[in-house]
């Protein structure tokens, strides 16, 4: 079937902003999320967007959707070294959500 | 207020070997989910409970893992026997929603996870 697609990896300087993109596979998902994950622990939520918004700011968050292409994206202004983590987009299927499998944001000093 | 517990945190067992998993969520969350998730990719459903009631197992492999959760609180994940390929870490994550459909806002807390290597 389809899936939640995200690039493996992404590198930036700290200070700079990171861009994480993904694309999405329902067009009637009502809901959906940026999940952090840090090494060893489990999924955190970081913020979300109802499917009626294009935007959505949230203090160094900001959060992207074109529900015409289905794509989905989260930037982080002023990338610190503490936002080293996985970051996963979902959607809400139903009942459920539907992950993809995760970019690797790597901050270096 | 604390989180998700989860029990074990690292699990090694030989192939063949039975193994449990416990989950405690969050205190008033009525729906809990069990998550597979394999290296490198997000979590997969296998099973989700609205109180004490499995409403999707869909994705459960049934012939080797059961779920239970009595008492619509605390839950167990079972693999017996296990095989190489279930090495992954084991998900457990909680949520206040209900069968309103995916309209609803549904924010899941997820738990440290169990890790299980399958020798």
């Amino acid at each position: 079937g389809e899936d939640v697609e995200q690039s493996l990896f992404l590198s930036v300087r700290e200070g700079d902003s990171s861009v994480i993109n993904c694309t999405y596979t329902d067009s009637s998902s009502t809901y959906l999320y940026w999940y952090k994950q840090e090494p060893g622990a489990g999924l955190q939520l970081l913020t979300y967007i109802f499917s009626n918004m294009d935007m959505k700011q949230d203090q160094r968050l900001t959060v992207l959707l074109n529900k015409k292409d289905k794509h989905l994206s989260l930037r982080i202004a002023d990338t610190q070294t503490g936002d080293s983590a996985i970051y996963f987009c979902a959607e809400s299927i139903s009942d459920d959500m539907r992950f993809g499998a995760g970019t690797r944001l790597t901050v270096k000093p | 207020e604390a989180g998700v517990v989860q029990s074990p945190r690292y699990k090694i067992i030989e192939k063949k070997q039975p193994v449990a998993f416990w989950c405690n969520p969050i205190s008033g969350h009525n729906t809990l989910y069990w998550y597979r998730q394999n290296l490198g990719q997000g979590p997969e459903l296998l099973i989700r409970y609205e109180n004490e009631e499995a409403v999707d197992d869909s994705q459960l492999p049934k012939d080797r893992f059961s779920a239970e959760r009595l008492k619509g609180v605390d839950s167990t994940l079972k693999i017996q026997p296990a095989e190489l390929g279930d090495s992954a870490v084991y998900l457990c994550a909680s949520s206040l929603v209900g069968t309103s459909g995916g309209s609803s806002y549904n924010e899941q807390f997820f738990g440290p996870g169990t890790r299980l290597t399958v020798l």
